[in-house]
């Protein structure tokens, strides 16, 4: 199995929601990525686990805020979102932090804030 | 402050061959990668260079020249299937987050 899979596709919420994004790899990786991406932008750094430990937050608003359950799962919180927060989420694992060059990506939750 | 630069459109025909640059300046220099991504798609790994040289994979290939600070991306007998954006990206150290160039949007005519 060499597949992130991310949970929803989709999702549309208002200002005031609480919601989660759900990332699974089962390639045991033991560094996992959270980024952002607006259309026709490269991707942007927001968290890295690394053996379940948050390893880096590229000072993101506390709006967003990440966990990982176990080896195998990253989740993403999100409340109280704003609408320039509208954008495609993607997951990402690596061997580990130091073999990053190679990041196995899903295919992202595109997010829509309201 | 860290840049890499990539042109940001290119068109090419099928069965030609298209090279794809980037250059950067950056604080550190661990490693090169390039990832491909479709319309809607994920990102995809493609290749990966550490030292100078040429890595071919198949119909892709990519050079480094660490004293030039330049890489590029090269694919051979273009498909229509290659019309994506590229990416190349520096990871400034080990373990260092991955900077990602602004993209190059490849799109490839019949």
């Amino acid at each position: 199995d060499t597949e992130v899979t991310q949970t929803p596709k989709h999702l549309v919420m208002g200002m005031t929601n609480k919601k989660s994004l759900k990332c699974e790899q089962h390639m045991g990786h033991r560094a996992m990525y959270w980024y952002k991406q607006k259309a026709k932008k490269p991707p942007e750094l927001m968290f890295v686990y690394s053996y379940e430990k948050l390893s880096i937050n590229e000072s993101v608003p506390s709006r967003f805020s990440p966990e990982c359950p176990n080896s195998s799962l990253l989740n993403l919180h999100l409340h109280a979102l704003q609408p320039e927060d509208s954008a495609l989420y993607l997951c990402a694992s690596s061997l580990s932090r130091e073999s990053n060059e190679k990041l196995f990506f899903g295919s992202g939750t595109q997010l829509s804030v309201l | 402050g860290q840049s890499l630069e990539q042109p940001s459109e290119v068109t090419a025909v099928e069965g030609a061959i298209v090279q794809i640059n980037c250059t950067y300046q950056t604080s550190g220099f661990y490693g090169l990668s390039w990832y491909q991504q479709h319309d809607g798609g994920a990102p995809t790994f493609l290749s990966y260079n550490a030292l100078d040289g040429l890595e071919e994979t198949g119909r892709f290939s990519s050079f480094l020249s660490r004293s030039d600070s330049y890489g590029y991306l090269l694919l051979q007998e273009l498909q229509m299937k290659d019309s994506a954006s590229y990416f190349c990206a520096v990871r400034v150290y080990q373990g260092g987050k991955l900077i990602f160039g602004q993209g190059t949007e490849l799109s490839v005519k019949p």
